[in-house]
């Protein structure tokens, strides 16, 4: 069965620290790849998405970044992060075929940015 | 773009039924997804319409009609583990790669005794 893995799990950092979130998942094999946020009371944004090795699609202007240098790896990184950083980072997979693609989430990572 | 609806708050007696809409405006409809989330945990999986009908699934259904852009979630026979945040999520076929999901911000419910 597939397993996904954040680590990890709650992170503080200071305001103009650098992140590294990562992301890992076991049982699939070219999966579809996404970085969500969710802040506080808000609904689920979708920062970035992959389709394969190499390959990250953004969906919204930030200082965040994404890498995906294996097939199952997925990073989330900042060079300095800002207040409004501050939420619960969410990995998802999905396969990268049919029929409904279905999105499954791994545990989350609380950021918190002082 | 994509407007997806939900009521932000929901209470419900254990035992009960419950139903949960959502509404959703976009202009490649391509499947609506409901999630459930616990406080503090990740979303979990809980339905996927793509056609017109009530999907079943054990205490939980899920019902679509695409020409009304309408959707809800029947919760049956209330448990207190039942209180949790569901999610209405929407796919665009417009939308690019990797068959992306747009949520709602979710209705929280709660279950009393």
């Amino acid at each position: 069965s597939q397993t996904i893995h954040q680590w990890p799990a709650t992170l503080v950092q200071p305001v103009g620290s650098p992140l590294s979130l990562e992301c890992t998942v076991e049982g699939t094999s070219n999966p579809n790849l996404y970085w969500y946020r969710q802040a506080a009371g808000r609904g689920l944004q979708l920062l970035f998405y992959s389709v394969g090795i190499g390959q990250i699609s953004s969906e919204v202007p930030q200082n965040l970044s994404a890498s995906r240098p294996q097939d199952r790896q997925f990073i989330l990184s900042s060079k300095k992060l800002l207040l409004s950083d501050s939420g619960f980072y969410l990995c998802a997979w999905s396969p990268s075929d049919g029929p409904s693609y279905e999105q499954y989430f791994g545990p989350g990572t609380r950021l918190t940015v002082t | 773009g994509q407007n997806i609806d939900q009521p932000t708050e929901m209470t419900a007696t254990e035992g009960a039924i419950v139903q949960i809409n959502c509404t959703y405006q976009t202009s490649g409809f391509n499947g609506l997804f409901w999630y459930q989330q616990h406080a503090g945990e990740a979303p979990t999986f809980l339905s996927y319409n793509v056609l017109d009908g009530l999907e079943e699934k054990g205490r939980f259904s899920s019902f679509l009609s695409r020409s009304k852009g309408y959707s809800y979630l029947l919760l049956k026979e209330l448990q207190m583990k039942d209180s949790a945040s569901y999610l209405c999520a929407v796919r665009d076929r417009w939308r690019t790669g990797a068959n992306n999901l747009f949520f709602g911000t979710g209705t929280r419910l709660t279950v009393i005794p």
